[in-house]
C-alpha cells in the first residue's frame, strides 16, 4: 500500500540546521510531487513548500525562503526538508504529503523541537 | 492570519448536520480546486474531499463539499463523536505570483 516513512524526533540547538527524510512506497516515486507541512504545537497546517521528484524542481512559501531546502533521491524513493538557522518558533511537527493537487497520503509526523 | 478563513468552531448533535464554511478569494479559491482535511487528535492529517467535491475511497459519503465563486464549504450528516476533530481547507493560491498552497486556519468540530 502507499505508504510516506519519515525518519524520527529531533532535538536541536537555536541557530542549528535540521534534515527530515521521508521514504516513499507502494507507488510510483516520480509520479507525485511531495509536500512539506508543519503543525507548530496549539496551531494549524502551515505549507513550506512543495518538490517535485520527477525533476527535482521546488517551490518554497515565502516565509521560508533562503532557509528551507527540499531534495530527493530517486534511487532510494526519498525526499528531504532541511531547515537551517532554527530557532524555537520553528518547533512543530513536520509532514511530507503527497500531492499535488489533495494531499492524500500522509507521513506520520516528525517531532523537531529547538531549545537551548 | 490564514488566507482562508474559516470559523474556528462548530457544534452539533449526534446524528445532526453540520457545514463548514472556507472564504477565500479569486487568487485561490476562486481559480482553483479545494480539498478538506480531516485531523483527529495526535494523528496525522487525513484527506476527505479533493477536487472540491470528490471522496477519496474509503470516505463515507456522509462527508460532502461543494464550491460556489471564492467559497468552498465541507457538509458531514449523521454526526458521529467519531467525527469530533479539527477540519482544515486548503487550495493553490496565485497571489504571491508563484504557486504557494494554502490553508485555512482549522475548525474545530465538538460533537455535543
Amino acid at each position: 500500500q502507499e505508504q510516506l516513512v519519515q525518519s524520527g524526533a529531533e532535538a536541536k540547538k537555536p541557530g542549528a540546521s535540521v534534515k527530515v527524510s521521508c521514504k516513499a512506497s507502494g507507488y510510483t516515486f516520480t509520479s507525485y510531487y511531495m509536500h512539506w507541512v508543519r503543525q507548530a504545537p496549539g496551531q494549524g497546517l502551515e505549507w513550506m513548500g512543495v518538490i517535485n521528484p520527477s525533476g527535482g524542481s521546488t517551490s518554497y512559501a515565502q516565509k521560508f525562503q533562503g532557509r528551507l531546502t527540499m531534495t530527493k533521491d530517486t534511487s532510494t524513493n526519498t525526499v528531504y526538508m532541511e531547515l537551517s538557522s532554527l530557532s524555537s518558533e520553528d518547533t512543530a511537527v513536520y509532514y511530507c504529503a503527497r500531492g499535488p493537487n489533495g494531499m492524500d497520503v500522509w507521513g506520520q509526523g516528525t517531532t523537531v523541537t529547538v531549545s537551548s | 492570519q490564514s488566507v482562508l478563513t474559516q470559523p474556528p468552531s462548530v457544534s452539533a448533535a449526534p446524528g445532526q448536520k453540520v457545514t463548514i464554511s472556507c472564504s477565500g478569494s479569486n487568487s485561490n479559491i476562486g481559480n482553483n480546486y479545494v480539498s478538506w482535511y480531516q485531523q483527529l487528535p495526535g494523528t496525522a492529517p487525513k484527506l476527505l474531499i479533493y477536487d472540491s467535491n470528490k471522496r477519496p475511497s474509503g470516505i463515507p459519503d456522509r462527508f460532502s463539499g461543494s464550491k460556489s465563486g471564492t467559497s468552498a464549504t465541507l457538509g458531514i450528516t449523521g454526526l458521529q463523536t467519531g467525527d469530533e476533530a479539527d477540519y482544515y481547507c486548503g487550495t493553490w493560491d496565485s497571489s504571491l505570483g508563484g504557486g504557494d498552497w494554502v490553508f485555512g486556519g482549522g475548525t474545530k468540530l465538538t460533537v455535543l
